[in-house]
């Protein structure tokens, strides 16, 4: 079965800073993965996804996240912390057979500190 | 502008009252989904829908009920036999395709007193 585990449920950086959410998976078929970001009191937007072309993708805002398959990782990263990044990001598998549900993980809440 | 409404955006009911939520897309979109939002607990799903009259039951269907008659509507209702409704609902909907992402409505907070 499909999962996802994203480590640190609580991440905070200084502005300028580099910015790593950690995401693993487990998935007994190759998985499409998928980083969202979700602002106070909104829904959820598509920062980037992984479908199988590029391990390196690029998403909105500068970030960007790499597949490893042999690590079974998908974490997000930013070189340089913006305040506006301040939101919670999730992580989330794609379930690529029958009604293709979404897995997501638990949340981490980035904070950006002057 | 295409996307996905949820209204309200807040919603308060007193307990042992039903309440539906309203989804509604204008992205033909085949499926749509509803989950719910605890805190620290991501997001967990309750229903979706993949075509028009035909939806499934989700992670956590118990004490909740949907329809889909259109293409663009899937509307949530909370009966009173959902123990803790209070939580943030959000509506989500996706082309056909599995490679394809979801797409989210804005949520609709539902605190019941």
């Amino acid at each position: 079965a499909q999962s996802v585990t994203q480590l640190g449920s609580h991440v905070s950086v200084s502005e300028g800073a580099l910015v790593l959410l950690r995401c693993n998976y487990s998935s007994s078929v190759p998985p499409y993965l998928f980083w969202y970001v979700q602002y106070p009191n909104q829904g959820l937007q598509l920062l980037l996804k992984y479908t199988s072309a590029a391990t390196l993708v690029k998403g909105i805002n500068g970030f960007e996240a790499e597949f490893k398959k042999s690590e079974t990782s998908f974490h997000l990263t930013k070189p340089s912390a913006h305040m506006s990044d301040a939101a919670e990001y999730f992580c989330a598998v794609s379930v690529a057979r029958g009604y293709n549900k979404l897995i997501f993980g638990a949340g981490t809440r980035l904070a950006v500190h002057p | 502008d295409g996307g996905i409404t949820q209204s309200p955006k807040y919603l308060f009911r007193k307990e042992g009252q039903n309440v539906t939520l309203s989804c509604e897309q204008n992205l033909n979109h085949d499926a749509m989904y509803w989950y719910r939002q605890d805190p620290g607990q991501g997001l967990r799903l309750i229903y979706y829908s993949q075509i028009v009259n035909d939806f499934q039951k989700g992670d956590i269907a118990e004490g909740y009920s949907v329809s889909r008659e259109k293409k663009e509507s899937f509307p949530l209702t909370v009966t009173s036999a959902q123990k803790n409704p209070t939580a943030f609902y959000l509506c989500a909907s996706r082309p056909s395709g599995a490679r394809d992402e979801q797409f989210f409505g804005p949520g609709t907070r539902l605190t019941v007193l």
